[in-house]
C-alpha cells in the first residue's frame, strides 16, 4: 500500500498570500487529520475530517481551513499568511475500522516558509 | 487538561545499549490510547508502538517496548540494543476522540558509535 502523500513538500510564500496543501491518505483510510509543527509550539492539532465532514477542530484562527473530497483526499488552506505560519504541516490518515488501534499514519509533511 | 509531558529534551546512548524515554500524561478518561512516534530529520512521523489503557500487558514491538504504569500515568518507551539509525526525535502521544492526538514536546535521541 502506498503511504500518505503530501504535496508540495516545500514552499515559500510571502506575507498576505494564501497557500493550499494537499494530502492523499492511505487507500481505505477515511479519516484525515492535519497538524502544525513548529519549534516553539510543537505539534498542534488543526482539524480532522471523516467522510467529507469536519469532526474536530483545534484552536487555530479562521484563516486555517480545510476540506475533504469523496475520495478521502484532503486539502488545507491558509489565507493571509503571517510569519508565524512558517511550519511543517503534517497530514495523517487513520483506518478507524474494527480492530484498529487508531494509530495515525503520517506523510512527510509540507514545509512552509513565509517571508 | 490533556497534557503529555516529556521531561528529557535530549538523550545520548551508546550503540547496542538500552535507553528509556520518559512520558507522563494527564487524563480523566478511563479509556484511551498511548502512542510513540519517531521523527527522523526527514520530517515524517513513524508509528512505533501502541498501548491501550485497558491492556494488562506492556506492549512490545521488536526492539521497542512500553513500560506502562497506569496508576502513575506514565508510558515510558524502552529501546533495546540501540542502533545508529535510532537517532531521531521521539514523541509520546495520547489519542482522543476525533483523532485529535496530544503530543509531548519530544526527546531528541542521539546514538553514539
Amino acid at each position: 500500500k502506498a503511504g500518505v502523500t503530501q504535496t508540495p513538500r516545500y514552499l515559500i510564500k510571502t506575507r498576505g498570500q494564501q497557500v493550499t496543501l494537499s494530502c492523499s491518505p492511505i487507500s481505505g483510510h477515511r479519516s484525515v487529520s492535519w497538524y502544525q509543527q513548529t519549534p516553539g509550539q510543537g505539534l498542534q492539532f488543526l482539524f480532522e475530517y471523516f467522510s467529507e465532514t469536519q469532526r474536530n477542530k483545534g484552536n487555530f484562527p479562521g484563516r486555517f481551513s480545510g476540506r475533504q473530497f469523496s475520495n478521502s483526499r484532503s486539502e488545507m488552506n491558509v489565507s493571509t499568511l503571517e510569519l508565524g505560519d512558517s511550519a511543517l504541516y503534517l497530514c495523517a490518515s487513520s483506518e478507524l475500522g474494527q480492530g484498529s488501534t487508531g494509530e495515525l499514519f503520517f506523510g512527510e509533511g509540507s514545509r512552509l516558509t513565509v517571508l | 487538561a490533556q497534557k503529555i509531558t516529556q521531561t528529557q529534551p535530549g538523550m545520548f546512548v551508546q550503540e547496542k545499549e538500552a535507553v528509556t524515554l520518559d512520558c507522563t500524561y494527564d487524563t480523566s478518561d478511563q479509556s484511551y490510547g498511548l502512542f510513540w512516534y519517531k521523527q527522523p530529520s526527514s520530517g515524517e512521523m513513524i508509528f512505533l508502538i501502541y498501548q491501550g489503557s485497558y491492556d494488562e500487558q506492556n506492549a512490545t514491538e521488536g526492539r521497542y517496548s512500553l513500560n506502562f504504569q497506569k496508576a502513575r500515568k506514565s508510558a515510558n518507551l524502552v529501546i533495546s540494543a540501540s542502533q545508529l539509525g535510532d537517532s531521531a526525535m521521539y514523541f509520546c502521544a495520547r489519542g482522543n476522540t476525533g483523532n485529535q492526538f496530544y503530543f509531548g514536546t519530544g526527546t531528541s535521541l542521539t546514538v553514539i558509535p
